[in-house]
């Protein structure tokens, strides 16, 4: 089953404007880990945040944690066309930090 | 430093065939992921072996898949017989320990016919 939902499932914006994804989990976690996809290629690590942790930020991103609402938020500043991809979430639980991934948020950045 | 590294990139095989599926992970990392992601769909985790022993292999289908890490490097998963559902791409993981960062593999894409 999939714990990590995200909203919205397709986000198209213009090139320099700001994307914010959020997901939604529903059990206690260790981390919470966002990746990125391009069509077609593996999984690109982007950032993880530790369930102690509120906010955390990596070039362009910052990724917020609220463990009291079970959610996190992807934003990327000023988008290029190059960051079109597919974005998920994945939550690490359990001794083995098991991830579950959610069903991703298909972004668009167009010129 | 090299990646994850997977084989073959591309699979099509006849339904009750079988396939095998071959990655290599980062030196030095200790745990190992295989993933099933169906097209629309993120990753579902089917093994993680931690060394050569295994964690955690909850979703995998045991009656049609295997899955081994001889000598705690290399690591092969195998479908037998294959089934149409089983189309997916198959991506190989692996970390310094559990709670660390995945990196993946450029996965396998396998169609059944």
């Amino acid at each position: 089953s999939q714990q990590g939902e995200e909203d919205p499932q397709a986000l198209s914006i213009q090139e320099g404007e700001n994307a914010t994804m959020n997901c939604s989990y529903k059990t206690s976690i260790n981390n919470l880990q966002w990746y990125r996809q391009n069509s077609g290629r593996g999984l690109v690590h982007l950032i993880l945040i530790r369930s102690n942790e509120r906010e955390k930020h990596s070039g362009r991103l910052r990724v917020t944690l609220d463990t009291s609402k079970k959610s996190s938020s992807l934003l990327i500043t000023a988008s290029r066309a190059a960051d079109t991809a597919s974005y998920f979430c994945a939550t690490g639980a359990g001794g083995g930090n098991k991830l579950t991934f959610g069903t991703g948020t298909q972004l668009k950045v167009e010129l | 430093e090299a990646g994850v590294a997977q084989s073959p990139r591309y699979k099509i095989i006849e339904k009750r065939q079988s396939v095998a599926f071959w990655c290599n992970p980062i030196s030095g990392h200790a745990t190992l992921y295989w993933y099933q992601q169906i097209l629309g769909q993120g990753p579902k985790l089917l093994i993680q072996f931690q060394n050569n022993g295994v964690v955690d292999d909850s979703q995998l289908p045991k009656d049609r898949f295997s899955a081994e890490r001889l000598k705690g490097v290399d690591s092969t998963l195998k479908i037998q017989p294959a089934k149409l559902e089983d189309s997916a791409v198959y991506l190989c993981a692996s970390s310094l320990g559990a709670v660390e960062t995945q990196y993946f593999g450029p996965g396998t894409r396998l169609l059944v016919l």
